[in-house]
């Protein structure tokens, strides 16, 4: 299958500094990528759906402003957490895909805010 | 809105033993269907998937999965179980939003242990 890379695979950082999570797709072109977000033991919630070039699209309750997500290229989409606090810790993982066919997920980032 | 449930948060079955995972499904039509694998701190693994066609899907490392839509269901089953098939395991709908796109939307996940 298609390969999805995430970069860093662990970052801790401190309370109120930003941190950016890369998802590269690399042998393919992805048209949408997803981010979501793990709590431990619990399943992966959809945070943003980002189309290359254009905004990408919030669910409810997550705060674009908090999290900016650029999709800047068919092969590349960035998540950035501005001024982390603990309670955004979490595992984040991103998924790419292109078109209607299945989504590969990248191997996450765990994130810890100190 | 679309909604998976996975009844089973924990199942421990002996290497050797069949393996049948839950998961039912809510979605106004009928919905891309898919069961993914998450070994611990890592990103997750298509087992297989469900658009359209014969309801009997095979996919990787022997799994299987049929989609029974009187029952909206689509359990995961193994004959086999092999130690290295303890991971967590989760099922997902897939909800069309606007032409051939769709967003996923996973159960809480079933913890499968094996033991030896």
């Amino acid at each position: 299958g298609a390969v999805v890379s995430q970069h860093p695979s662990r970052v801790i950082c401190k309370s109120g500094t930003s941190v950016k999570i890369e998802c590269r797709s690399l042998d393919f072109q992805a048209t949408t990528m997803f981010w979501y977000r793990q709590f431990p033991k619990q399943s992966l919630m959809l945070m943003a759906t980002s189309n290359e070039g254009s905004k990408a699209t919030y669910e409810q309750g997550v705060e674009k402003d908090k999290f900016l997500i650029n999709h800047a290229s068919l092969t590349l989409s960035t998540l950035t957490v501005t001024s982390a606090h603990p309670e955004d810790s979490s595992f984040y993982i991103c998924s790419a895909r292109a078109g209607a066919t299945e989504a590969f997920f990248g191997q996450g980032t765990r994130l810890t805010v100190v | 809105a679309q909604s998976v449930t996975q009844p089973d948060i924990h199942i421990t079955v002996s290497e050797g033993a069949s393996l049948e995972l839950r998961c039912n499904y809510s979605y106004g039509a009928t919905p891309y269907l898919f069961w993914y694998v998450q070994s611990p701190g890592q990103g997750l693994q298509l087992l297989l998937k469900y658009f359209s066609g014969d309801t009997l899907v095979q996919g990787i490392k022997g799994f299987e999965a049929e989609f029974k839509r009187s029952q909206s269901s689509f359990n995961l089953r193994k004959p086999s179980v092999h130690w290295s098939d303890a991971a967590e395991y989760f099922c997902a709908v897939g909800a069309r939003s606007g032409g051939s796109n769709y967003k996923l939307t996973f159960g809480k996940g079933t913890l499968l242990t094996v033991n030896p």
